[in-house]
């Protein structure tokens, strides 16, 4: 079984700040992937990164990263120079190996960031 | 089209009726999942078709709820016997295969309200 665990319910930063949401998780299989996604107030949800499990470089997406603990099972996102549009909902989630990803993505209960301005 | 596409966008339904929500996944990917989204929650796993076959159905919340995947496309999620609690967002994502670097696309969600 998987478990994602994001214990921050809601955050207010001060735009252009850097932000960082925590995540934690916990797997028994060797193989996995660890994905960041964004839902604003709309509902949709966008893809923001993924890391690998045997990634050895943190992953980057533009103002994204994501700092990679492995041994610590830490998958924090990073945003930098936060801006207004960048308040939603943000969900941590992984992908494993066992099963033949029949489960899916696995989310934890998410983050809400406000950016004040 | 591009993305997924989820129908209706918003269903209103008396307690007790049945409903059917429909997902249109992009188009070549063979995985499909549902998930419900309760208010302010994070999101939890119904069911998964690989192909047209759903190896597990254990996510299904009741026996009320089932689900089915034709032609290795279009789903839909039946929800027999309405009752309150089953209001919420259903998100249906696809992916174009189950590996473990493969994401989830999204639709927009249909939002299901029970009176």
């Amino acid at each position: 079984a998987q478990k994602i665990t994001q214990t921050q319910p809601g955050m207010f930063v001060q735009e252009k700040e850097a932000v960082t949401l925590d995540c934690t998780y916990d797997t028994s299989d060797q193989s996995y992937g660890l994905f960041w996604y964004k839902q604003p107030s709309s509902g949709e949800m966008i893809f923001l990164i993924y890391q690998g499990s045997y990634d050895e470089q943190n992953a980057t997406e533009g103002r994204y990263s994501l700092n990679f603990q492995k041994a610590r099972k830490s998958a924090n996102l990073v945003i930098s120079a936060s801006q207004l549009g960048d308040s939603a909902m943000y969900f941590c989630a992984m992908r494993g190996s066992s099963g033949g990803g029949a489960d899916g993505l696995t989310f934890g209960k998410g983050t809400h960031l406000i950016i004040q301005p | 089209g591009a993305g997924v596409s989820q129908s209706p966008s918003n269903k209103v339904t008396e307690k007790g009726k049945d409903v059917e929500l429909r997902c249109d996944p992009i188009s070549g990917h063979t995985a499909l999942y549902w998930y419900r989204q309760s208010l302010g929650q994070g999101l939890e796993f119904l069911i998964y078709f690989q192909g047209n076959s759903a190896p597990d159905k254990s996510g299904l919340p009741s026996d009320r709820f089932s689900a089915e995947r034709t032609g290795g496309s279009v789903s839909t999620l039946t929800i027999q016997r309405t009752q309150q609690e089953d209001s919420a967002v259903y998100l249906c994502a696809s992916s174009f295969s189950t590996a473990t670097n493969e994401k989830l696309f999204f639709g927009s969600g249909t939002q299901l309200s029970v009176l």
